[in-house]
């Protein structure tokens, strides 16, 4: 079965410190690729991250980077020097290239609170 | 580019009634999704469309409908509201390569059915 497993429903980091928000998923397909996207209370579903399969290095978007395990099959976020606006929930989400619907798998995410 | 646009943005619909979520995109994407968002909880997927004229139904399609007339609009139909139709509605769109192909969000609608 196809699946994404985010485990920390919430987590808290102090502002300047990095955090790494875990992410595993399964599936059998060979090629996929990795989302990470980022709903602030406002409400609106933000792309941060994209990572591919056969990707040899982790992705990396400004102070968001992917740590990307492919024998573990994880694909963590890192945010480096949190900021207040940092404080959202964090989804991750998969998306198997086998086939033509090109849909996404959701985590139920985890909650993020920025301490200043 | 305006992106993905959904209206309305929020909306009380009584039950029994019906009504439709508009979502429109100007980015030329093939791909289109619906979901839905219950309060504390992920993304369910409704409804999505590989092209225009071609939809298929996702995990929770009871209760809705769609259409993708063009390249630009999918429209998704609540018909015989119920009150576990209330949630925040998000319509979304990509394009096709294998490569990437994050999806870009609307603002969302919030439904509440009383």
């Amino acid at each position: 079965a196809q699946k994404i497993t985010q485990t920390q429903p919430g987590m808290f980091v102090q502002e300047k410190e990095a955090v790494t928000l875990d992410c595993t998923y399964d599936t059998s397909d060979p090629s996929y690729g990795l989302f990470w996207y980022k709903q602030p209370s406002s409400g609106e579903m933000i792309f941060l991250i994209y990572q591919g399969s056969y990707d040899q290095q982790n992705a990396t978007e400004g102070r968001y980077s992917l740590n990307f395990q492919k024998a573990r099959k994880s694909a963590n976020l890192v945010i480096s020097a949190s900021q207040l606006g940092d404080s959202a929930m964090y989804f991750c989400a998969m998306r198997p290239n086998a086939g033509n619907n090109r849909k996404l798998i959701w985590g139920l995410g985890t909650s993020l609170a920025v301490n200043p | 580019n305006a992106g993905v646009t959904q209206t309305p943005k929020f909306r009380i619909l009584k039950i029994g009634q019906s009504m439709t979520l508009q979502c429109t995109q100007d980015m030329n994407h093939n791909y289109m999704y619906w979901y839905r968002q219950d309060p504390g909880m992920g993304l369910k997927l409704i409804y999505y469309s590989v092209g225009a004229g071609i939809t298929d139904k996702g995990e929770v399609p009871n209760g809705y409908n769609v259409s993708r007339s063009t390249t630009e609009d999918f429209p998704l139909r609540l018909e015989l509201a119920a009150p576990s139709q209330t949630s925040v509605y998000f319509c979304a769109s990509s394009y096709g390569g294998t490569r990437g192909g994050e999806q870009y969000f609307g603002p969302g609608t919030r439904l509440t059915v009383t």
